[in-house]
């Protein structure tokens, strides 16, 4: 089985400086691992994802993520905030085997950016 | 091109009864999904159709909840004898069969169960 836990539930950031969302997950197999982003009152939007290339994937918005084996780990960064980034982000593991197809979702956190 | 869409987009109803919930893929997308967002619970996966394959169900919480898929497009979630932790926003998503870890997600329903 496969899962992925996202370490903080609330991340503030003053706009112009850096962001850090931090994601763990666990597979059995190497994995496939995204990033989802929710904005207020929208729906769910692909904003980048891993699928065992490149150890670091850029996104969409300027964010990116390096997917580290050792340390079981896909963190989502971006060099300066902006105010339009306020949202809900999820990292997700995409299933294989019985469960392909199957994305399962963190617990989310929800990014502030401050003026 | 059109996206995800979802009816209707709010839904409050009583306890005990049955609601349906329907979702329109994407044209030419061959999987469909449907997902629970409720406090507490995160998202939370509940069943997968690929083409005319037999869905996924696993992920549905109780016998309650059923799906069916018509004519490979269109798919309605019903939910039967209603109960309060059935509020959520039920969310759908649709994707191409090769690229199912791109999938592209409805803007929900969100049910309120009083």
């Amino acid at each position: 089985a496969q899962s992925v836990t996202q370490l903080d539930s609330h991340v503030s950031v003053s706009e112009g400086t850096p962001v850090l969302l931090r994601c763990n997950y666990s597979s059995s197999y190497s994995p496939s691992l995204f990033w989802y982003v929710q904005h207020p009152n929208k729906g769910l939007q692909l904003l980048l994802k891993y699928t065992s290339a490149a150890t670091l994937v850029k996104g969409i918005n300027g964010f990116e993520a390096e997917f580290k084996k050792s340390e079981t780990s896909f963190h989502l960064t971006k060099p300066s905030a902006h105010m339009s980034d306020a949202a809900e982000y999820f990292c997700v593991v995409l299933g294989g085997g019985t469960s392909y197809g199957k994305l399962t979702f963190g617990q989310g956190t929800i990014l502030t950016v401050h003026p | 091109g059109a996206g995800v869409s979802q009816s209707p987009s709010n839904k409050v109803t009583e306890k005990g009864k049955d609601v349906e919930l329907r979702c329109d893929p994407i044209s030419g997308h061959t999987a469909l999904y449907w997902y629970r967002q409720s406090l507490g619970q995160g998202l939370e996966f509940l069943i997968y159709f690929q083409g005319n394959s037999a869905p996924d169900k696993s992920g549905l919480p109780s016998d309650r909840f059923s799906a069916e898929r018509t004519g490979g497009s269109v798919s309605t979630l019903t939910i039967q004898r209603t109960q309060q932790e059935d509020s959520a926003v039920y969310l759908c998503a649709s994707s191409t069969r090769d690229r199912t870890y791109e999938q592209y997600f409805g803007p929900g329903t969100r049910l309120t169960v009083t």
